[in-house]
């Protein structure tokens, strides 16, 4: 399975615009890339994916780079409630393989 | 409606025992899977299965086994429980590939003693 390397976390002020990077060098033409969260003790939830376009959707935006090296999930306005570990993943024919993921810590 | 439910939340149970988590999903997706999470907090596959395919993790012991009664439910079995299988196991199902994202329950939470 392709890799992707995150930082092990961030931090954010709450209210402001959090940008969460994500590289996947090794990424094939047919992977989709995948965001996800795990606020604590829950289950993970799907934020976001996309293919080559950017995504926008009532959670978060998906920014992908032209050569789809790389990827960025924006957060436009942090609240408590994100606070979360984030995983970025690429989806191939076979299930989802989380890494480590970022931790993100929202200041209020 | 819980769109992907597990069942007991947690389960309190002595070495040596057998087990079973129930999932059930009513998005109706064909693929479901079952996932690991130990203390450490890495979340592992442990089971991906449609109606043609189990694919099972080398890794996972045979004494856990994936039991599907109908699309909508994929059970796990585990058989002669050990400390180390303490853990959260999480179920979810997906749709056709590309099309969206897992789906996933709010975890069982399995304490072997």
């Amino acid at each position: 399975d392709a890799k992707t390397t995150q930082p092990n976390s961030m931090e954010s002020n709450e209210e402001e615009p959090v940008h969460l990077p994500c590289n996947h060098s090794t990424i094939s033409g047919t992977d989709y890339i995948h965001w996800y969260r795990q606020l604590p003790s829950q289950g993970p939830e799907y934020v976001i994916h996309g293919l080559t376009s950017n995504v926008n959707n009532r959670m978060a935006s998906l920014a992908i780079a032209e050569d789809r090296k790389s990827s960025t999930l924006i957060l436009h306005r942090a609240t408590l409630r994100d606070a979360a570990v984030y995983y970025c993943i690429l989806s191939g024919n076979t299930p989802l393989v989380f890494g480590k993921g970022t931790r993100l810590s929202v200041i209020a | 409606d819980t769109a992907v439910s597990q069942t007991p939340k947690y389960l309190v149970t002595q070495m040596g025992n057998d087990k079973s988590i129930k999932c059930e999903q009513n998005l109706g997706h064909d693929t479901m899977y079952w996932y690991k999470q130990d203390s450490k907090k890495f979340l592992k596959i442990m089971f991906s299965y449609n109606n043609k395919e189990l694919i099972i993790n080398e890794t996972v012991p045979n004494r856990f086994s994936p039991k599907s009664p109908d699309k909508a439910h994929l059970n796990l079995h585990i058989n002669s429980l050990e400390l180390g299988d303490s853990a959260v196991y999480f179920c979810a199902s997906s749709p056709p590939r590309g099309w969206g994202g897992y789906t996933f329950g709010s975890g069982t939470r399995l304490t072997v003693v």
